[in-house]
């Protein structure tokens, strides 16, 4: 199964942070990634797919990128809406497997 | 505007059955691969099980595969997963999510609640 190792597990940040969040696959993936926004008592929203593309209606703020095995989303600017969890999921191969999550909190 | 509303959650002893069903509106239902996602209390996502469009194939990870099955039922445009032998370790609260093809997991409903329990 490809392991995807998400890091960091928490981040304590400020608002107008940039904020980086990494999934690393333990095999190739290619580009089916995507990065997933929660809220307390929310479902998962889809914030990125094809590890690079912004789903409709996420804030340009949002970024995907992708080096080598490590995928990132990045968070410009950093809004107090946009703290939250966050997971990567892998969708090339089953089984599918998510990342183990990022809280971010705020200082 | 698509929609995907899960029902049949609930508490359920250890080695009993629950049925989850998933009614999906605002797309064409029999065009998408359809898949379950669960997530334990205060824990991570894990994806369940998928199912192709035509309901042909379907998918699951070691932890549920021969406890769990995944069916559709594209005239009433909805998705189940009948879940037998529950353990305490597959409470959680499951998600309903759409395949949107090239682009991952696009959709998801509400979840509902599943507690095993004696």
């Amino acid at each position: 199964d490809i392991q995807m190792t998400q890091s960091p597990s928490s981040m304590s940040v400020s608002l107008g942070d940039t904020v980086t969040i990494t999934c690393r696959a333990s095999q190739d993936v290619g580009i089916y990634v995507n990065w997933f926004q929660q809220k307390p008592g929310k479902s998962p929203r889809r914030m990125i797919y094809r590890a690079t593309n912004l789903a409709d209606g996420v804030p340009s703020r949002f970024s995907g990128s992708r080096s080598g095995s490590d995928y990132s989303l990045t968070i410009s600017s950093l809004e107090s809406e946009d703290v939250a969890d966050y997971h990567c999921l892998q969708y090339d191969e089953y089984p599918r497997t998510f990342g183990g999550g990022t809280k971010l909190e705020l200082k | 505007e698509v929609q995907l509303v899960e029902t049949g959650g609930g508490l359920v002893q250890p080695g009993r059955s629950l049925k989850l069903s998933c009614v999906a509106s605002g797309f064409t239902f029999n065009n998408y691969w359809m898949s379950w996602t669960r997530q334990a209390p205060g824990k991570g996502l894990e994806w369940v099980a998928s199912i192709t469009n035509s309901g042909g194939s379907t998918y699951y990870p070691d932890s549920v595969k021969g406890r769990f099955t995944i069916s559709r039922d594209n005239a009433q445009n909805t998705l189940y997963l009948q879940m037998n032998s529950l353990r305490s370790e597959d409470t959680a609260t499951y998600y309903c999510t759409r395949d949107g093809h090239t682009m991952g997991m696009d959709y998801w409903g509400q979840g509902v609640m599943v507690t095993v329990s004696s």
